[in-house]
């Protein structure tokens, strides 16, 4: 079993503001590291898959590190909008499966 | 380009009945995996398969449930007798090669299954 966290497990921000939250996992045996975005009443959707130590990846405004080496992954959201409203999933794959954490919840104000 | 295709989107079934939940893969891809989400927790794994062949089923409770991926038609994940504590969200999700290390999953809308 593979001990993905996440925090906050969820965030209020207004619209325009910029915001950041964490996924952390061991750090040994690490092979990839996958962000998923998931907005209420549909199905997450892939953002970002990350592999190597320093990796970092930009879609837009969304932008995301990753550490292997201390266990973290960081995910950036740059001036807020309420579309960006959703759950912000991490998952580790590990043997046939993925480890999720339980997500941080993302509620922009407009 | 239609995605993965769960049915149905909700399930109510009494307790004891079956529940049999379908997952038609995204087009292409021959890798299928089933997740369940319960109340307050996150995405667990289930079942992993390919066309025909069950590749994992370690995280699939022992009795009770049961998945198949046939050569024709959808992977069907079926749930007997179900009982209230089977009452979850559950997710197929697809991927043209094993999911891992470049490629992830393209996921279903799920099905909320509640068992009364």
């Amino acid at each position: 079993i593979l001990n993905v966290e996440q925090s906050p497990q969820s965030l209020h921000v207004q619209e325009g503001d910029s915001t950041n939250f964490t996924c952390s996992f061991p750090s040994s045996n690490f092979y990839a590291l996958h962000w998923y975005r998931w907005e209420t009443a549909k199905s997450p959707e892939a953002l970002f898959v990350m592999t190597l130590n320093g990796d970092e990846k930009k879609k837009g405004r969304i932008s995301a590190t990753l550490n292997t080496k201390e266990g973290y992954s960081y995910l950036y959201i740059k001036g807020s909008q309420p579309e960006d409203s959703a759950t912000y999933l991490c998952a580790l794959p590990t043997g046939n499966q993925f480890y999720f954490g339980t997500g941080t919840s993302l509620t922009v104000i407009p | 380009n239609a995605g993965v295709m769960q049915n149905p989107r909700h399930l109510v079934r009494r307790r004891g009945q079956e529940a049999r939940l379908r997952c038609s893969p995204m087009k292409g891809h021959s890798h299928v995996y089933w997740y369940r989400q319960l109340p307050e927790e996150g995405l667990k794994f289930m079942v992993y398969l390919q066309k025909e062949n069950i590749i994992d089923e370690s995280g699939m409770p022992k009795e009770r449930f049961s998945a198949e991926f046939p050569k024709e038609g959808p992977s069907i994940l079926r749930i007997q007798q179900v009982v209230r504590g089977d009452s979850a969200a559950y997710f197929c999700a697809s991927s043209p090669q094993g999911a891992g290390l470049n490629y992830g999953y393209t996921f279903g809308s799920g099905t909320r299954l509640t068992v009364v």
